[in-house]
């Protein structure tokens, strides 16, 4: 089975600064999907990026973006110019011909 | 652009009562899937739905139903409500690649947050 691994449950960043959320996962698999979700007081479930294990190129968006390792299974999200409205939740999620399995979570306080 | 509707999104249940949350996807999205997220968890799957056939199965209890109509909107059905069912609900949709079933990204809704008296 496939497992996500966050394991920094909590981290905290200086307004316009730069963090780095940590994700490894585990799987036998070739072919399969990763994400961030970002999920705010509200507790939507709001997708942050997302990245083709086909692809070498690491994913950006914005503010927004990965360092995927397929080797090493490591799959680290990086915010620029860290927002108050950044402080949330953040979900790795692995995604591969079954269900998709989330880590537990890493809270991102951001300090004005 | 539309999103994902669920509803209720806010349910109170006393113990041994049933429950019904409906989800509607995004529209021509064929494959929905639930989720159930306890106080300070992940989100935990449950099940989906492919073409109105269920697709995968994950940790639902036997207590719990769902199917997947022609429209495609789905329907969680909880019976026998436990003080543990008390959860955040999220149902997300999917548009499957034409061949091979493999679901890409899943667009989450703003889930039906339910509590169990």
């Amino acid at each position: 089975a496939q497992t996500v691994t966050q394991s920094q449950p909590e981290m905290s960043v200086q307004e316009a600064e730069t963090v780095t959320l940590s994700c490894t996962y585990d799987t036998s698999e070739s072919d399969y999907y990763l994400f961030w979700y970002k999920q705010p007081p509200s507790r939507q479930m709001i997708l942050v990026i997302r990245q083709e294990a086909y692809k070498q190129q690491n994913a950006t968006e914005n503010r927004f973006s990965v360092n995927f390792q397929k080797a090493a299974k490591s799959f680290s999200l990086k915010i620029s110019d860290s927002q108050l409205g950044d402080a949330a939740m953040y979900f790795c999620a692995y995604r591969g011909n079954n269900d998709m399995r989330f880590g537990a979570g890493t809270r991102l306080t951001v300090k004005p | 652009a539309a999103g994902v509707i669920q509803s209720p999104r806010h349910l109170i249940k006393e113990k041994r009562e049933t429950a019904t949350l409906k989800c509607y996807p995004i529209p021509r999205h064929d494959t929905v899937y639930w989720y159930q997220q306890g106080p300070g968890q992940d989100p935990q799957f449950l099940i989906s739905f492919y073409e109105k056939m269920q697709s995968d199965k994950g940790s639902i209890p036997d207590r719990f139903s769902a199917q997947q109509f022609s429209d495609y909107h789905s329907e969680l059905n909880m019976s026998s409500l436990e003080l543990g069912d008390s959860a955040l609900y999220f149902c997300a949709s999917s548009l499957s690649r034409s061949s091979g079933g493999f679901q890409e990204t899943q667009y989450f809704g703003p889930g039906t947050r339910l509590l169990v008296l």
